[in-house]
């Protein structure tokens, strides 16, 4: 069966520090992967997309960037943190060429001060 | 600009209580409506993929059903362990990357 892992689960940094979250995938191969971003009294909001290695779009302007290293691994990342980057961050992963149910990992609670 | 707006945003409910949730969505061209749960602190479970009106779908007390505009999550006797947020999305044909518009969720307590 297929698991997805996301670490760390919880992440305090200051205004201005780099930040880098992984996301890994088990039990299948060429996954689509997404990056979503869940903020209070909000709906959760895509933020990037993958349908293979090194293929990344970007669905909104924003303060982050992601990367696809390897199959089944998904990074966020940023250089200088936002106080408006605190959220819920949920990475999401579908069948190859499935454009039907995403499946979510347990996510990472970011918070920036 | 396809959209999703669920209701109520929280429902109380007494054990064994039957109710209904709604999701309401404006898109272009379905490609397919999908029920999450979501406990707290916890990424959202999959629950349902629903694909055309007159579409049903059931897991234990809960069943999920979808017309043209749009869907109900229906909850038979609930019990106190169903308590979450219920989250609606769909995906529309003109959707770049597969991407799943969310409705902000309806918030289910129920209590014994």
């Amino acid at each position: 069966s297929q698991t997805i892992h996301q670490w760390p689960a919880t992440l305090v940094q200051p205004v201005g520090s780099p930040l880098s979250l992984e996301c890994t995938v088990e039990g299948t191969s060429n996954p689509n992967l997404y990056w979503y971003r869940q903020a209070a009294g909000r709906g959760l909001q895509l933020l990037f997309y993958s349908v293979g290695i090194g293929q990344i779009s970007s669905e909104v302007p924003q303060n982050l960037s992601a990367s696809r290293p390897q199959d089944r691994q998904f990074i966020l990342s940023s250089k200088k943190l936002l106080l408006s980057d605190s959220g819920f961050y949920l990475c999401a992963w579908s069948a190859e060429s499935s454009y039907n149910e995403q499946f979510f990992g347990p996510g990472t609670r970011l918070t920036v001060l | 600009e396809d959209q999703v707006t669920q209701s109520p945003e929280a429902l109380r409910l007494q054990e064994g209580e039957s109710s209904s949730l709604n999701c309401s969505y404006t898109v272009s061209g379905l490609r397919g409506l999908f029920w999450y749960r979501q406990d707290p602190g916890k990424g959202p479970e999959f629950l349902f993929t629903l694909y055309s009106a007159g579409e049903e779908k059931e897991k234990e007390r809960l069943k999920a059903t979808l017309t043209k505009k749009e869907s109900f999550l229906h909850i038979t006797a609930p019990k106190p362990e169903d308590s979450a947020t219920y989250l609606c999305a769909v995906q529309g044909f003109n959707q770049a990357g597969t991407a799943l518009i969310f409705g902000k969720g309806t918030t289910l307590s129920v209590s014994s």
